[in-house]
């Protein structure tokens, strides 16, 4: 069966500081590996990973795929109490996604 | 350009109803799949739809069903409602049957069972 596994679940961090949000995956057929962004309710798209060692950034936001070791982190700079949601990976198969619980980051002021 | 957009975004039911959930994809999205996304858990797949049909099924029992119009929109039935089917049901559209590109996610359906 199809694995995603999101650390830590909860971080608490102050506006400034640097965040790495770690995701381990296993998905047959595996095809790409993507982040999300939920605050309320729909999650947002952030990134879409299919080739190893390529980072892709978007503003403050940064993320990674390793896909030997299975495995992509997500990295905020200079974090802002906006970033404060839940950030889901998932893998993504021929046709469907395989989500992680998430993880809550906090960011307060 | 209307995202996905899905009906009711609340509800409440008790044990036993059965619910249907309304979904309309992205303009240009012809496939649309389901996902239920207890509390603080992440999304699980349903079922996906694309032309017509399901497609693709998740780990989920019979009691839930579904159906795609010719418009490309979609619903989400479930019968014999439990305790246990509380959750936020969001719909997601994307083009093509076989894209695990980005997909487009919905407001979403509270659903409450009481």
């Amino acid at each position: 069966e199809d694995k995603v596994v999101q650390s830590p679940l909860s971080l608490v961090v102050h506006e400034g500081d640097t965040v790495t949000l770690n995701c381990s995956y296993e998905v047959t057929n595996f095809r790409s590996l993507l982040w999300y962004k939920q605050e309320k309710k729909a999650p947002t798209f952030l990134f879409m990973l299919t080739s190893s060692g390529i980072e892709k950034k978007s503003g403050r936001l940064s993320s990674i795929l390793d896909k030997k070791e299975l495995f992509s982190i997500l990295n905020i700079t200079a974090t802002q109490t906006g970033d404060s949601a839940i950030y889901l990976c998932t893998g993504g198969s021929n046709y469907k996604l395989t989500f992680g619980k998430g993880t809550l980051l906090t960011v307060n002021p | 350009d209307a995202g996905v957009t899905q009906s009711p975004t609340h509800l409440i039911k008790t044990r036993g109803q059965q619910v249907t959930l309304r979904c309309s994809p992205k303009s240009g999205h012809d496939t649309v799949s389901w996902y239920q996304q207890a509390l603080g858990q992440g999304p699980q797949f349903i079922f996906q739809y694309y032309e017509e049909e399901e497609r693709q099924r998740g780990n989920f029992p019979d009691r839930f069903s579904g159906h795609q119009f010719p418009n490309y929109s979609s619903e989400l039935n479930v019968n014999a409602l439990l305790l246990g089917d509380s959750a936020l049901y969001l719909c997601a559209s994307s083009f093509g049957q076989s894209n695990t590109g980005e997909l487009f996610f919905g407001e979403g359906s509270r659903l409450t069972v009481l």
